[in-house]
């Protein structure tokens, strides 16, 4: 139990252009979902938590109008990258998480690498 | 603020010899602690997790962590590294208040055969 999917897992896009990653659980239902970034050799940096049905918390430094998130159900997660940039290159991660299961603990998604040319 | 020290970038280590990644973080209370594995490409995978309790902790694939409070550590073993143990290993640390995770800068482990 408890996988989480990631889709695309690649993809390649044109800068200026706008990309949607989507992210569900898929046998259990999420009420806080988590966006990351890595950049190669480096270590996860949160980019923002999601609850839903209702807005995200975005980290530091992190430009809510750029990364979209949209948590609209129990199950997927969507973070939209807009006007994409050569330096918004990275692998997105996303993790889930929700109450009744083990505490405080987080489902992993594969990740998905973008490559902004 | 919380954060997690990994003091080792990189370890190689023989396949059949003994492995231990360290861990050292900064945190008031004793926080929730997580080791997690990445191969490369890929997402992570949780390999064990101290939440309270017995202070020796198992994990998959062999894997085994002590929480060291005095020392506020916890560091991660294998008796015996295999060829397909060589990836990225993380510590992470959690407040315990269901929210977010802290990671290390990470432990890329290679095995030499």
């Amino acid at each position: 139990g408890a996988v989480v999917s990631q889709h695309p897992s690649r993809v390649i896009c044109k800068s200026g252009t706008s990309v949607k990653i989507e992210c569900r659980s898929l046998d259990f239902q999420a009420t806080t979902m988590f966006w990351y970034r890595q950049f190669p050799k480096q270590s996860l940096m949160l980019m923002a938590t999601s609850n839903e049905g209702s807005k995200a918390t975005y980290e530091q430094g992190v430009e809510k109008d750029k990364f979209l998130i949209n948590h609209a159900s129990l199950t997927l997660s969507t973070l939209t990258v807009t006007s994409a940039h050569p330096e918004d290159s990275s692998f997105y991660i996303c993790s889930a998480s929700a109450p009744g299961r083990v505490s405080n603990e987080q489902y992993f998604g594969p990740g998905t690498r973008l490559t902004v040319t | 603020a919380q954060s997690v020290t990994q003091p080792d970038i990189h370890i190689t280590v023989s396949e059949g010899a003994s492995l231990e990644l360290r861990c050292n973080y900064s945190y008031g209370a004793t926080p929730y602690l997580f080791w997690y594995v990445q191969s490369p490409g890929q997402g992570l995978q949780l390999l064990l997790k101290y939440f309270s309790g017995d202070t020796l902790v198992q994990g998959i694939k062999g894997f085994e962590a002590e929480f060291k409070r005095s020392q506020s550590s916890f560091n991660l073993r294998k008796p015996s590294v295999h060829w397909s143990d060589a990836a990225e290993y993380f510590c992470a640390v959690e407040p315990g208040t269901a929210s977010k995770l802290t990671f290390g800068t990470g432990t890329r482990l290679q095995v030499t055969l």
